[in-house]
């Protein structure tokens, strides 16, 4: 098992619309959940990160984290066509100072 | 922009090469990690340096290797080049140890090993 699961996707979703990218981890000690955008070409760029259970909202993103079910989710609300890219989750090791491991990210298309 | 700095932008190699990779960390950043991202995979953790000590590393052979200097900027040194080795290298900067700083990414360096 994969410490950090991920669809790959393709995600296409239509201008709009909502987009909901999900993750899933392994080790339960982990605490800090982030979500980085990476264009096509491009390096990772922070979109959000979360420490508690529950919903945080950012603009047209909300990050959402489930502990017990050791799950993490994006949803971006009124999709672009500029929020085409491949989305990675990413989890602190636990016990390791502030080491990540990666999904292999999701790739997403809004369409318009 | 993040504030980290990454050289060169591309690289190619041949097989059996040496290669070193350099990355200026955001300001007031004291921890740089370093990542191997191969084409449609996630970035895959290399090492870790904070305050120019090796803080962890990944499953990554010896012939990789790395430095931080007093700045806090960091090398990645890669011998005898494979041709797998060819990936977008990643450094990202952050500050101390404690579990759940973000890490910022600097912009990567493309190597192709032929």
């Amino acid at each position: 098992q994969k410490e950090v699961e991920q669809n790959s996707g393709p995600l296409s979703v239509p201008e709009g619309a909502i987009a909901s990218l999900n993750c899933t981890y392994s080790d339960r000690g982990s605490q800090s959940f982030f979500w980085y955008r990476q264009y096509s070409g491009k390096s990772p760029e922070l979109i959000m990160f979360i420490y508690s259970n529950g919903d945080k909202e950012d603009g047209r993103f909300t990050a959402q984290l489930n502990k017990a079910s050791q799950y993490v989710s994006l949803l971006i609300r009124d999709s672009q066509p500029s929020d085409s890219a491949t989305y990675l989750c990413a989890v602190n090791i636990p016990n390791t100072g502030n080491q990540f491991y990666f999904g292999t990210g999701t790739s997403l298309t809004v369409i318009p | 922009e993040t504030g980290v700095t990454q050289s060169p932008t591309h690289l190619i190699k041949t097989r059996g090469q040496q290669v070193t990779l350099r990355c200026s960390s955001q300001s007031g950043h004291n921890t740089v990690s370093w990542y191997q991202q191969a084409l449609g995979q996630g970035p895959q953790f290399i090492f870790q340096y904070y305050r120019e000590e090796e803080n962890g590393r990944g499953n990554f052979p010896p012939r990789f290797s790395g430095l931080q200097f007093p700045n806090y900027s960091s090398e990645l040194n890669v011998n005898a080049l494979e041709l797998d080795d060819s990936a977008l290298y990643l450094c990202a900067s952050s500050l101390g140890l404690a579990g759940g700083e973000t890490q910022y990414f600097g912009p990567g360096t493309r190597l192709l090993v032929l």
